[in-house]
């Protein structure tokens, strides 16, 4: 069976870093993906990882160990906007189908 | 780049009518797009992945009949609810993806169904 899981809330100042951790048991993977979504918008996307360590884009930063099925999405210099659902997603098969996890639910404080 | 639009944005129907959602990929050729549901405070639920010019496969418990899955073009697919009921009123997602090495799902804006 497919199952990704990732805490449901997480709250955290402006300003800091803030790190949201993913595992994931997935019969075939292709890639490991980390979508941000607003309340009533469509995913937008965050990064992608296929093999293992550490890629760095701006603020934000994500990880993957494929042989602990385990990911994380590190975000730096917290602002606001950053207030949002995370979603961390799974490509597997022949067409790349994504199953997505509960998503994660920041809210960002002053 | 990687744009995907979707239409309508809204749409508010009677139960028992059917609705028709297109989804666009702007600049770039879907050669696979995707569609997805998605209920209020829940993840993203994939409903099928259609490939221009073949059936769609949907996932288990969805139902072909119902939700019909048209990729006539590289840039076009419709998704059309069927005989719609309250319980179907849902955020309709669409993503296209352009095939070969590129792996990244590019998502529409979503399309907000009502069923009355």
């Amino acid at each position: 069976g497919q199952n990704i899981d990732q805490p449901t809330e997480m709250t955290a100042t402006e300003g800091a870093i803030v790190q949201i951790n993913c595992t994931y048991q997935t019969s075939g993977f292709n890639g490991l993906f980390w979508y941000q979504q607003h309340a009533g918008e469509a995913p937008t996307f965050l990064s992608y990882n296929v093999l293992d360590g550490l890629e760095e884009k701006g603020r934000f930063s994500s990880f993957l160990s494929r042989s602990k099925g385990y990911s994380y999405l590190l975000l730096k210099e917290l602002q606001m906007k950053d207030s949002a659902s995370y979603l961390c997603a799974v490509s597997f098969g022949g067409y790349n189908k994504l199953i997505f996890g509960a998503g994660t639910r920041l809210a960002v404080h002053p | 780049g990687a744009v995907v639009s979707q239409h309508p944005s809204w749409v508010i129907c009677k139960s028992g009518t059917s609705v028709k959602i297109e989804c666009r990929s702007l600049d770039f050729q879907a050669t696979t797009m995707f569609w997805y549901r998605q209920f209020p405070k829940q993840s993203l639920m994939l409903m099928a992945t259609s490939n221009e010019g073949s059936k769609a496969t949907y996932e288990q418990g969805v139902e072909k009949d119902k939700f019909l899955i048209n990729h006539a073009s590289l840039t076009l697919s419709t998704l059309t609810v069927t005989s719609a009921h309250p319980e179907d009123s849902s955020f309709y997602i669409c993503s296209g993806r352009s095939g070969g090495s590129q792996e990244t799902q590019y998502f529409g804006p979503g399309t907000r169904l009502l069923v009355l």
